[in-house]
């Protein structure tokens, strides 16, 4: 069974820099992974951020941005506005019979 | 613009069944491969399953295959899960959502629909 590890819990400052991650326990994420990453507020559905590692859809904020970073996929947001407190996904894709695998999230508290 | 909503959510007891609908408009539903995302009560999303563009190939994981179907109907917009033996751990809010052109992520979701199972 493919597993998906984010850090359950991170808090960063207004105006501060915070990377969160994503990791695979087949091994290093690669752009083959396609990452992706989604915001979700309390009581609202998912919202998509970054696809295909570290391309942004039209909506994305600047300050978010996606890369790879020591074998695993990152978001990372520059600039932290109060709005960004959220729990936050990543999704890999791989070959097999259960191609999308969601991580468990991370709760974002901007404090 | 971009429209999903999904429809069919209730109350089902425990071995019965249901179907969720997501009616699509504001693009090319034909072209594009959609999505079914599930969250449990306070927990994370799960990836449910995926149907391709033309309706042609699915895939599921593996907590509900065999147990449930996902197809679209390109003619009518909508994108359909049959859900059938359900258990009280399928109760959630099961999302809808659309791929993007170049396959593999998302950019379009739904505002959920709850199933809950339980006697």
């Amino acid at each position: 069974q493919t597993v998906v590890t984010q850090e359950p819990s991170l808090t960063v400052s207004p105006g501060g820099t915070v990377t969160l991650t994503c990791a695979s326990s087949t091994g290093p994420v690669t752009s083959g992974y396609y990452p992706n990453w989604f915001q979700q507020k309390p009581g609202q559905a998912p919202r998509s951020l970054i696809y295909n590692t570290n391309n942004k859809h039209s909506w994305t904020p600047a300050r978010f941005s996606g890369s790879l970073l020591g074998g695993k996929a990152a978001l990372t947001l520059s600039g932290v506005q109060p709005e960004d407190e959220a729990d936050y996904y990543c999704l890999l894709w791989y070959r097999g019979a259960q191609p999308w695998v969601f991580g468990g999230g991370t709760k974002l508290t901007v404090l | 613009q971009v429209q999903l909503v999904e429809s069919g959510g209730g109350v089902v007891q425990p071995g019965g069944s249901l179907t969720l609908s997501c009616a699509a408009s504001g693009f090319t539903f034909s072209s594009f491969a959609m999505h079914w995302v599930r969250q449990a009560p306070g927990k994370g999303l799960e990836w449910v399953a995926f149907v391709r563009y033309d309706g042609g190939n699915q895939h599921y994981a593996d907590s509900v295959r065999g147990r449930f179907t996902t197809s679209k109907d390109n003619s009518k917009n909508t994108l359909y899960l049959q859900m059938s033996s359900l258990r009280a751990e399928d109760t959630a809010v099961y999302y809808c959502a659309k791929e993007v052109s170049s396959g593999y992520s998302y950019d379009y979701w739904g505002q959920g629909a709850l199933v809950t199972v339980s006697s």
